[in-house]
């Protein structure tokens, strides 16, 4: 299955900067997943990635506070903008298993908003 | 309601036990059931991947659902320390990548010596 490598792991942030997390996966998918997991809830998806469109957002999240890029097949970033400590969280990339079934992902960014 | 309930525990068990992890949905569109491992501060491994009701055995795990009754488990037999890790439950309408899977919050599993 895919390797993915996510940087950075951790970060502690000023409130009101951004913080952009950025997933390296050793071969080409097609889509791209970003999560947010928060202590006490389930991994919860922000949005999808797709090569050369626009990000999918799920409901309750926006493109203008995490802006995401997809610019190949192998490379994505996410963007958490204007941060309050509510954005306090681990931030996780995903990849479909397409022969296996299920996702992997990478080990997340662990972020603090101070 | 959640969609997805999961025992958060945290459960204890003592090493060589069999531990029983347990998820119930209320979608019974749900087709496609999953069980991840994450260990601290890494992210979630797939352990095993299930559709329909029956049981699935992949050397010491045992994956089990019941649709009639909405239920999914995980049984993990001669558990070891190296088990200890938080267990997510995971269910998706349909596979491929245009699927959205639904989380449980994770049961946290101490394996003790």
């Amino acid at each position: 299955s895919a390797v993915i490598s996510q940087k950075p792991s951790r970060d502690i942030c000023q409130r009101g900067t951004s913080l952009t997390i950025q997933c390296q996966v050793d071969s080409q998918v097609t889509m791209m997943f970003w999560y947010r997991q928060q202590p006490g809830q389930s991994l919860t998806l922000i949005a999808t990635a797709n090569q050369g469109s626009e990000a999918t957002y799920e409901s309750g999240f926006v493109i203008d506070k995490f802006p995401i890029s997809r610019p190949n097949l192998t490379f994505s970033t996410l963007t958490v903008s204007n941060m309050s400590p509510e954005d306090s969280s681990i931030y996780l990339c995903s990849v479909e298993v397409v022969r296996e079934g299920g996702y992997t992902f990478g080990s997340g960014t662990r972020l603090t908003v101070v | 309601q959640k969609e997805v309930e999961q025992d958060p525990g945290p459960l204890s068990v003592p090493e060589g036990a069999i531990v029983s992890l347990n998820c119930t949905y209320s979608n019974s569109a749900f087709q496609y059931f999953m069980w991840y491992r994450q260990y601290s501060r890494k992210g979630p491994e797939l352990l095993m991947y299930t559709y329909s009701s029956g049981n699935k055995e992949d050397g010491r795990f045992t994956a089990q659902v019941d649709k009639s009754s909405k239920y999914i488990s995980l049984f993990i037999r001669d558990s070891q320390p190296s088990d200890s890790a938080t267990y997510l439950c995971a269910m998706s309408n349909f596979t491929g990548t245009a699927s959205k899977l639904t989380f449980g919050t994770g049961t946290r599993l101490q394996v003790t010596l």
